[in-house]
């Protein structure tokens, strides 16, 4: 399995409260995504990252913010949760020669 | 913009029957297809890809899937269900110049019957 974890895997938050997910790889891999997973929507793309410094928003974006200040740690931000956050979060890496995405084991978050 | 449709949110199918999931994707540029499948509380693992090449594509546990061009699918079969591939399956299409992001259909569940 490609070197990638997520923390926490699971979380139990409240609508309002700030919310950081974090994705670390041991990969070096370049390319860094984080997805959200919801039932009959598969997984969409929140943001995700060509290199240190370097972001850029997905399709749903709003209501998150990443940061990447290390190859390896790519993090993940809900500055103020509410229920509609309340979903299966996915880190992904990948590298540009690559032709394919190496996902981590998730995180579920639940906003009450 | 790319985009993934996969017919059929659930499908039910008998154990040693065929297997057949349909995703069909729109593409402005030459696509790499994924096929993933995710068990019951578990993360992604790529059953399949087409990049170039052959168009037949086989992947783990005995499944294989068909790029169609010219009917822009890449349906996922497999000659017979065993009770192990009860699962969830998600297709997928990657753009390489778009910094190898992947765009997802909506899944398909698949049971199976004993």
């Amino acid at each position: 399995d490609a070197g990638i974890t997520q923390s926490p895997r699971h979380k139990v938050t409240e609508t309002g409260t700030p919310v950081t997910l974090r994705c670390h790889q041991t990969e070096n891999h370049r390319y860094m995504y984080w997805y959200r997973q919801d039932p009959g929507h598969g997984l969409r793309l929140i943001h995700y990252s060509y290199g240190v410094k370097d972001t850029d928003k997905g399709e749903v974006s709003d209501g998150y913010s990443v940061s990447r200040s290390k190859t390896e740690d790519f993090l993940l931000t809900l500055e103020s949760a509410t229920s509609s956050q309340t979903s299966v979060y996915f880190c992904a890496i990948s590298e540009p020669a690559y032709n394919e995405q190496f996902f981590g084991p998730g995180t579920r978050l639940t906003v009450l | 913009a790319q985009s993934v449709t996969q017919l059929g949110s659930h499908v039910s199918v008998s154990e040693g029957a065929l297997v057949l999931l349909r995703c069909n994707y729109s593409s402005s540029v030459p696509p790499y297809l994924f096929w993933y499948v995710q068990y019951p509380n578990q993360g992604l693992q790529l059953l399949l890809k087409y990049t170039t090449g052959a168009t037949l594509v086989k992947g783990i546990n005995g499944f294989e899937a068909e790029f169609k061009k010219s009917e822009t699918s890449f349906h996922l079969t497999k000659p017979s269900a065993h009770m192990s591939d009860a699962a969830e399956y998600f297709c997928a299409v990657m753009v390489k110049a778009a910094g190898n992001k992947l765009t997802f259909g909506g899944g398909t569940r698949v049971l199976v019957k004993p």
